[in-house]
């Protein structure tokens, strides 16, 4: 299956810092990158849709100037934490998929966080 | 709107089968599948479209009813790599392009 990685797979921060964390397609270019959040045992919360050249879609109650999400180019997607507290630290996971609706979306590895 | 999935969670011994369950409020474009072991990312198994169209594992079956808005995934003769969280995501409407993720069944296989 098709690759995308994602790193750093583990951050630790100081409460106020900032945290960038990147996801690339390695062997085909994505047209769209999504960014979950995930809870310990709970399931993937869609936080924003991220199309190359345009502005990220985020779901409600995701904070825009909090989750910073950046789709430079056609393999990578980065999503910055502005201003992390503790209740920001949460395991983040991209995924991709080349094409549109009905293609297959991979994940990435996942990045845990942690603010300190 | 979150699909529901059910189980929530579910036990098996090595050798017996189950079926995981994902139903939508929503019409549906297509239905994906996957696995998650505890602390990695979850693994793409299978995709069912609108249509009938079907991409993914060749050991993993699964089904789509369209009218029902309902999938359901078949976990035949499990195996030990069987256990983990199993997660439905949901593209609605004619063009949905975003996934939608049910709350996930946990399957544990037994030796």
């Amino acid at each position: 299956g098709a690759v995308v990685s994602q790193h750093p797979s583990r951050v630790i921060c100081k409460s106020g810092t900032s945290v960038k964390i990147e996801c690339r397609s390695l062997d085909f270019q994505a047209t769209t990158m999504f960014w979950y959040r995930q809870f310990p045992k709970k399931s993937l919360m869609l936080m924003a849709t991220s199309n190359e050249g345009s502005k990220a879609t985020y779901e409600q109650g995701v904070e825009k100037d909090k989750f910073l999400i950046n789709h430079a180019s056609l393999t990578l997607s980065t999503l910055t934490v502005t201003s992390a507290h503790p209740e920001d630290s949460s395991f983040y996971i991209c995924s991709a998929r080349a094409g549109f609706s009905g293609n297959t979306i991979y994940f990435g590895e996942g990045s845990w966080l942690t603010v300190v | 709107q979150q699909p529901v999935q059910s189980p929530q969670a579910v036990i098996l011994r090595e050798g017996e089968d189950a079926v995981i369950n994902c139903s939508s409020s929503k019409a549906l474009y297509s239905v994906h599948w996957y696995r998650q072991k505890h602390g990695e990312a979850p693994v793409f198994l299978m995709i069912l479209l609108k249509g009938g169209e079907q991409k993914g594992h060749e050991k993993i079956s699964a089904s789509f009813n369209e009218k029902k808005q309902q999938s359901s995934l078949y976990l035949t003769a499990s195996q030990l790599s069987y256990s983990g969280t199993y997660f439905c995501g949901t593209e609605s409407g004619a063009a949905g392009n975003k996934l939608t993720f049910g709350g996930g069944t946990r399957v544990l296989v037994k030796p």
